[in-house]
């Protein structure tokens, strides 16, 4: 069974530091993708990122960028200069055949 | 708003209710899922459906039977609940089910209390 692990249950984070939320994934599959979506409070999730397993360069939007490391089955989020609005329950998931979440990071940020 | 609506966003019903939850898609999209979200838990799939055939059921209980008329439109039905059904019932939409690579679109939810 796939399994998506995201052993931090709260992080907190400085307005304009950066902060790196992992997760890591079990699967047999060489070829996946892998995603973070963010869910803010009473709002909408939304997709933050995504990555292919089979692209070795990691992906980048603006603020969030991921560190992927796939040999050790990992895939952690770095948030940079950290915002207000980046306060959320960020959620890792992966999909080779079949889409696994993980459990949720909230993430909280202070002014 | 990302084009997905859920209706309605709280529902209280009784251990002996029927009620139907409805998800809309504005996106064009083919496929369309329904999840659970539980407190301190990762989000469970309960149904996806690609191009209005159900692909997958996740093991989920008969009380919860999904209906899909079309790509634009969701149910789930909802009959004899028990109290740890009580959770956010989350829909979504994509452009395909098979291809790995699409972004989910996810409605607001239905907040969903069983007494």
């Amino acid at each position: 069974a796939q399994t998506v692990t995201q052993s931090q249950p709260e992080m907190s984070v400085q307005e304009a530091e950066t902060v790196t939320l992992s997760c890591t994934y079990d699967t047999s599959e060489s070829d996946y993708y892998l995603f973070w979506y963010k869910q803010p409070p009473s709002r909408q999730m939304i997709l933050v990122i995504r990555q292919e397993a089979y692209k070795q360069q990691n992906a980048t939007e603006n603020r969030f960028s991921v560190n992927f490391q796939k040999a050790a089955k990992s895939f952690s989020l770095k948030i940079s200069d950290s915002q207000l609005g980046d306060a959320a329950m960020y959620f890792c998931a992966f999909n080779d055949y079949k889409l696994s979440f993980g459990a949720g990071t909230t993430v909280t940020v202070r002014a | 708003e990302t084009g997905v609506t859920q209706t309605p966003r709280h529902l209280v019903m009784g251990m002996t209710n029927k009620k139907s939850l409805k998800c809309e898609q504005h996106l064009g999209h083919n496929a369309m899922y329904w999840y659970k979200q539980s407190a301190k838990k990762p989000l469970e799939l309960m149904f996806v459906y690609n191009f209005k055939e159900q692909t997958e059921n996740n093991s989920v209980p008969s009380r919860f039977s999904p209906e899909c008329p079309n790509s634009s439109h969701l149910f789930l039905h909802l009959h004899t609940l028990q109290p740890e059904d009580s959770a956010l019932y989350l829909c979504a939409s994509s452009q395909d089910a098979n291809r790995g690579y699409n972004e989910q679109f996810f409605g607001p939810g239905t907040r969903l209390t069983v007494l």
